[in-house]
C-alpha cells in the first residue's frame, strides 16, 4: 500500500522560505510516476502548486513558478518543495500526491500538513 | 485557465437520499474530469476519474456522468459515511490542473 507523509515547520514568518518533505513508502518513486503537492487555504478549495517526475520533468502552476521549486531524493524516497518569499496568502494545508500512471488524477495523498505565515 | 465550477456550494441530505453534485468546466475538456471526496483532517480520496469510471475500492453507490463542459457525480443512496466535501478536477490541461470550489454534504 502506498502512503504519504508531509513533514516540516509548522509556522513560517512572512518573507522567508516554506520548505515541506514528503515521504513516500509502499513504493519506489525512482520506478516511475509524477508526484504532486496541493494546497488548501482556511475555509478555500483545493489549489494545484506543481508536479515532478522522479526523473526531473516539472509543472508548475504559473501562480506560483517564480516562487516554486520541487524536488525529488530517490535516496530518502522523498519528495520537496520550496516556497520563497511566502505571505499569509501562503497559509494552508499543504499535500503531496501521487500523480496515476494516465489522466493526470491524484491516486494517492498524504494526511497534509498545515503551514501557518505570521511573524 | 480552466475554471471550474461547482453547485450547489454544500446541500443538507438524509441518509438513503440520491444526491447529485454539478460541476462545470469553462471550456470543452472532454472526459479528463476526476472527483474526490475530503473529510476534515483526512487525505482526500479519489472516488471517480475520467468522468465516468469508478476507482477501485469505491463502493458502486458512487456514480459519474458528463463530457464537455457538463459533469455531474451521483451519490445513489447517502450513507452516514459519505458526509464530506467532494471537490472536482480537470485533468485536461496538465500544465494547470484546477479544481471546483468544493460541496460540502451535511446532513438534514
Amino acid at each position: 500500500q502506498v502512503q504519504l507523509q508531509e513533514s516540516g515547520p509548522g509556522l513560517v514568518k512572512p518573507s522567508e522560505t516554506l520548505s515541506l518533505t514528503c515521504t513516500v513508502s509502499g513504493y519506489s518513486i525512482s520506478s516511475g510516476y509524477y508526484w504532486g503537492w496541493i494546497r488548501q487555504p482556511p475555509g478555500k478549495g483545493l489549489e494545484w502548486i506543481g508536479s515532478m517526475y522522479y526523473s526531473g520533468s516539472t509543472y508548475y502552476n504559473p501562480s506560483l513558478k517564480s516562487r516554486i521549486t520541487i524536488s525529488v531524493d530517490t535516496s530518502k524516497n522523498q519528495i520537496s518543495m520550496k516556497l520563497t518569499s511566502v505571505t499569509a496568502a501562503d497559509t494552508a494545508v499543504y499535500y503531496c500526491a501521487r500523480v496515476a500512471s494516465t489522466g493526470w488524477r491524484f491516486d494517492y495523498w498524504g494526511q497534509g500538513t498545515l503551514v501557518t505565515v505570521s511573524s | 485557465d480552466i475554471q471550474m465550477t461547482q453547485s450547489p456550494s454544500s446541500l443538507s441530505a438524509s441518509v438513503g437520499d440520491r444526491v447529485t453534485i454539478t460541476c462545470r468546466a469553462s471550456q470543452s475538456i472532454y472526459s479528463y474530469l476526476n472527483w474526490y471526496q475530503h473529510k476534515p483532517g483526512k487525505a482526500p480520496k479519489l472516488l471517480i476519474y475520467a468522468a465516468s469510471s469508478l476507482q477501485s475500492g469505491v463502493p458502486s453507490r458512487f456514480s459519474g456522468r458528463g463530457s464537455g463542459t457538463d459533469f455531474t457525480l451521483t451519490i445513489s443512496s447517502l450513507q452516514p459515511e459519505d458526509f464530506a466535501t467532494y471537490y472536482c478536477q480537470q485533468s485536461y490541461s496538465n500544465f494547470r490542473l484546477t479544481f471546483g470550489g468544493g460541496t460540502k454534504v451535511e446532513i438534514k
